[in-house]
C-alpha cells in the first residue's frame, strides 16, 4: 500500500530564509508523488508533481522538490520564503487501486516570520 | 486545469438534519472523489463517485450516512445524513480530467458546522 509521512506538523521560518518541508513515502512500486498547498479557507492547489520523469521537479511560486529513491523522500524546498507562502502543505501519493486516488500526509503548517 | 464549484460554500446545521453538497465541473472528467477534512487534520477519502452507479466507499464510510449521486460526467452530490457535531468538517470535491491519469484538482470545499 502507498502512504506518505510528513515530518513536522508546524514549521516556522523567517522571511527570506530557506523553506524545507519533509515528506517520506512508502510504496511497493515506483510512486507518483504530489505537493499541494492550502491557503486559509480555500481548497487545495497543486504545487508540483513527480511522475517518474526528472527527479528534480519545479513547481509554482518558486517551489521545487527532489525525488530521492534511496531515501524514499520527496522534500519540498524554496530558497527564500515570502510572507505569502504561509499556508498548509500536503504531500500525497497516488494509490494503486482501481481509482488511483490520492492518499495524503497529515500536513505541515508553514509560518513565515517577518 | 478545471474550474470546480461547490455549493454551499459553508453552512451551519442542526443535529439530526441532512445537508446535500453539490459539485459542478466545467470540463469532462473521468473520476470524481469526495474527501473530508476534519478540523486541523488531513484529507480522508470518503468515496469515489461513479457515473450512473453506486459510489465506491472507503473503509469507515457507508452509503446510508453519505449517499452520493453522479448523474453525469460533470456533476455530483454528497449528502451528509443525520448529522452530529462530529460531522463538522470541510468536504472537498476532487476530479481527474479526461486524458490526465495522475493529477487531481480540488474544489474550494464546503465548510460544515453541526450544532
Amino acid at each position: 500500500a502507498q502512504s506518505v509521512t510528513q515530518l513536522g506538523s508546524h514549521v516556522s521560518v523567517s522571511e527570506g530564509a530557506l523553506v524545507l518541508l519533509r515528506c517520506n513515502y512508502s510504496s511497493s512500486v515506483p510512486p507518483y508523488l504530489f505537493w499541494y498547498v492550502q491557503y486559509p479557507n480555500q481548497g487545495l492547489q497543486l504545487l508540483l508533481k513527480y511522475t517518474s520523469a526528472a527527479t528534480l521537479v519545479k513547481g509554482i511560486n518558486g517551489f521545487e522538490a527532489e525525488f530521492k529513491k534511496s531515501e524514499t523522500s520527496f522534500h519540498l524546498t524554496k530558497p527564500s520564503a515570502h510572507m505569502s507562502d504561509a499556508a498548509e502543505y500536503f504531500c500525497a501519493v497516488r494509490g494503486m487501486g482501481g481509482a488511483n486516488n490520492l492518499f495524503f500526509g497529515t500536513g505541515t503548517r508553514l509560518t513565515v516570520i517577518p | 486545469s478545471a474550474v470546480i464549484s461547490q455549493k454551499p460554500s459553508r453552512d451551519i446545521c442542526q443535529r439530526g438534519t441532512s445537508l446535500t453538497i453539490q459539485c459542478q465541473v466545467d470540463s469532462q472528467v473521468t473520476m470524481m472523489f469526495w474527501y473530508r477534512q476534519q478540523p486541523g487534520q488531513s484529507l480522508t477519502l470518503i468515496a469515489t463517485a461513479n457515473q450512473g452507479s453506486e459510489a465506491t466507499y472507503e473503509s469507515g464510510f457507508v452509503i446510508d450516512k453519505f449517499p452520493i449521486s453522479r448523474p453525469n460526467l460533470t456533476f455530483s452530490t454528497l449528502t451528509v445524513s443525520n448529522m452530529s457535531p462530529e460531522d463538522s468538517s470541510i468536504y472537498l470535491c476532487s476530479v481527474r480530467l479526461a486524458g490526465e491519469v495522475n493529477e487531481q484538482f480540488f474544489g474550494p470545499g464546503t465548510r460544515l458546522t453541526v450544532l
